[in-house]
């Protein structure tokens, strides 16, 4: 069964960096792209890159280009998001998902809620 | 950049009744379309995908249709489980959701 695990919710202060991952399981992790999907309160699903954990290959949306940095170690067939600076516009529920680069997403995550507040 | 939209946002239907919802693309996605359901705090599960084709375990009252920039989710039975967001998805090109629409209790 093919499962992605990510890590628990987080609280945090503006400025302060923050690493969150997902663990997958049940399938090769090496062979299929990981992506991940931001969806503010009350919001939509926002696509924001996807990276292959076989070569590293990493892509971003133009909108999330500059603002995280996509990861992943397979030896361990994790992925990670990760931000260097937090701001309060970056609270959100973040969801980790396996699909093609170019098809729909059959596998999310659990999410993962990021909430940044003074 | 697809520009993805989705009507109505909000639509109220009675169990029993139909639910016919529209998402158009700015542009030509072929038929590289999904549509998604999300429950309230839950993670979206993928109802179609190819534009018509249904996922894996997704009851046969759900269908989708289109192609091009138009397309179409038709619920054709609503049942209690079914009241929630739905969201269509282009992958064309890079990968884009329309804003949602609603289906709530009439």
């Amino acid at each position: 069964e093919v499962q992605l695990v990510q890590s628990g919710a987080e609280v945090k202060k503006p400025g302060e960096s923050l690493k969150i991952s997902c663990k997958g399981s049940g399938y090769s992790f090496t062979s299929y792209w990981i992506g991940w999907v931001r969806q503010m309160p009350g919001k939509g699903l926002e696509w924001m890159g996807i990276i292959y954990p076989g070569d590293s290959d990493t892509r971003y949306s133009p909108s999330f280009q500059g603002q995280v940095t996509i990861s992943a170690d397979k030896s361990i067939s994790t992925a990670y998001l990760q931000w260097s600076s937090l701001k309060a516009s970056d609270t959100a529920m973040y969801y980790c998902v396996r699909q093609p680069p170019v098809g729909a997403i059959q596998y999310w995550g659990q999410g993962t809620l990021v909430t940044v507040s003074s | 950049e697809i520009v993805m939209t989705q009507s109505p946002a909000t639509l109220s239907v009675s169990p029993g009744e139909r639910a016919t919802l529209s998402c158009r693309a700015s542009q030509s996605v072929s038929s590289n379309l999904a549509w998604y359901q999300q429950k309230p705090g839950q993670a979206p599960r993928l109802l179609i995908y190819g534009a018509s084709t249904r996922a894996t375990g997704i009851p046969a009252r759900f269908s989708g249709s289109g192609s091009g920039t138009e397309f179409t989710l038709t619920i054709s039975s609503l049942q209690s489980e079914d009241f929630a967001v739905y969201y269509c998805q282009q992958y064309n090109n890079w990968p884009d959701f329309g804003p949602g629409t609603k289906v709530d209790i009439k």
